[in-house]
């Protein structure tokens, strides 16, 4: 069974840092590109960025928003994604959902999400 | 960037009736290299995560009942339910993965009459 459990997520003030862990299992994570997606406040779905397998380089795509600030990595040996923030904006408060592609879509699969708050 | 645009942003149904949303996107999402559309839809509720239904525009998930079904091509998209149910409550959201970023559209909420 797919699992995808995000953790991480808390009270920050505007200006400040977070780190946003994904443990993966139910499937080969090193295969697969992952991301993140949020979803603020009363809003739709938003796409954060995402991490291609290291055989393809593993390159990093970001929304506008959020590149030079949002660095997302992944570490294959333990099936775990990362999604540093920093320089962070009350417009970032959001939760936070980790996703996996498995072949159907970039985003077949989803997390239970994390809850980031920014705000003095 | 590729934009997704829902309608409506909201729609009332009665129960067992058909609920269609529709979702235009400002290019084609057809990937030639292997003839597939590149659009997925999914459905979120409160408090959960949002679960995918359709993707390649039109092949339903594992799982999903068959009442939901996923049709168009090119730019013009719709996701219909043919029947209604209490448990459909939810917002839908079509989603591109042909260009990057990978936009959404910005949800179409459906309720009950």
């Amino acid at each position: 069974e797919v699992q995808l459990v995000e953790s991480g997520g808390a009270l920050v003030k505007p200006g400040g840092s977070l780190r946003l862990s994904c443990e993966a299992s139910g499937f080969t994570f090193s295969n697969v590109w992952m991301s993140w997606v949020r979803q603020a406040p009363g809003k739709g779905l938003e796409w954060v960025g995402r991490i291609k397998r290291i055989s393809d380089g593993g390159p990093t795509d970001y929304a506008a928003p959020v590149k030079g600030r949002f660095t997302i990595s992944r570490d294959d040996s333990r099936d775990t994604l990362s999604l540093q923030m920093n320089s962070l904006k009350t417009e970032d408060t959001a939760v936070y959902y980790c996703t996996a592609g498995l072949g159907k879509s970039d985003t077949d699969y989803w997390g239970q999400g994390t809850l980031v708050t920014v705000s003095s | 960037d590729i934009v997704l645009t829902q309608s409506p942003d909201s729609l009332a149904v009665s129960l067992g009736e058909r609920a269609t949303i529709n979702c235009k996107s400002s290019q084609s999402v057809l990937y030639s290299f292997n003839n597939k559309t590149l659009l997925a839809w999914y459905q979120k509720k409160p408090g959960q995560p949002p679960k995918q239904l359709i993707y390649s525009a039109s092949i339903r998930d594992f799982g999903v009942p068959d009442r939901f079904s996923g049709s168009g091509s090119g730019t013009d998209f719709t996701l219909t339910i043919s029947s209604l149910q209490a448990e459909d409550v939810a917002v839908y959201y079509c989603q591109q993965y042909y260009g990057t970023p990978p936009a959404f559209g910005g949800g179409t909420k459906v309720e009950i009459k």
